[in-house]
């Protein structure tokens, strides 16, 4: 399979404990997302790499929230002091481009992580 | 405010029929991009279609079909002869031209169900 993979599909912890989440994007791809997607609703940006650049954090919402892509392929979502709030689907997604409107984005199936 | 707004939380269509799913969306950039995006039961977000702001035609895709009015400042997607495997989420996206501005903004969505 050629397409992003993220692990683990599946994610329980407890209120406070930290949780990271991989993302494996496609072999090449620059570009690599990660956005948040509540229960029925639509994904929200939290952060952007360009190769091992994080060029925007703007959509993390506390400084509990961290990224990291060190060699520019595997990214890894790093959570601390988990709350309540924060569960959600964790999407992934890489793109060959670093710029221009028509810039498709390819998504992985997600981490769910339920926070108790 | 809202980037992207999809007023239909839910449809129904009936098999073989032609559904139309709604998206208005703001920007003050003249160069931008429109996605939609169908997210089964299974989470991953698949791509459907392509429209870029300055594309003279509309864009088709199989049985997808966009129905870009710049100046309404609506894309509204058409799925012809729809099939039981057509049930899903549908998401519309937008990318702004910004070269410093690389991320989707989703709209919240539109479930549509295909009945037999």
């Amino acid at each position: 399979g050629a397409g992003v993979s993220q692990s683990p599909r599946y994610k329980v912890a407890k209120r406070g404990q930290d949780v990271a989440l991989r993302c494996d994007p496609i072999s090449g791809h620059v570009s690599l997302f990660w956005y948040q997607q509540a229960l029925g609703q639509g994904p929200e940006f939290l952060t952007y790499f360009q190769n091992e650049a994080q060029l925007d954090k703007s959509g993390l919402p506390s400084d509990r929230f961290f990224a990291e892509r060190p060699e520019g392929s595997v990214s890894t979502l790093k959570i601390q002091r988990t709350q309540q709030e924060d569960s959600a689907v964790y999407l992934c997604a890489s793109s060959p481009r670093t710029s221009g409107s028509y810039n498709e984005q390819f998504f992985g199936p997600g981490t769910r992580l339920t926070v108790l | 405010a809202q980037k992207i707004t999809q007023t239909q939380p839910g449809m129904f269509v009936q098999e073989k029929e032609a559904v139309t799913l709604d998206c208005t969306y703001d920007t003050s950039d003249p160069s931008y991009g429109l996605f939609w995006y169908k997210q089964p039961s299974s989470g991953e977000m698949i791509f459907l279609i392509y429209q870029g702001s300055y594309d003279q035609q509309n864009a088709t895709e199989g049985r997808y079909s966009l129905n870009f009015q710049k100046a309404r400042k609506s894309a509204n997607l058409v799925i012809s002869a729809s099939q039981l495997g057509d049930s899903a989420m549908y998401f519309c996206a937008m990318r702004e031209g910004d070269p410093n501005d690389y991320k989707l903004s989703f709209g919240a969505g539109t479930t549509v169900t295909v009945r037999a």
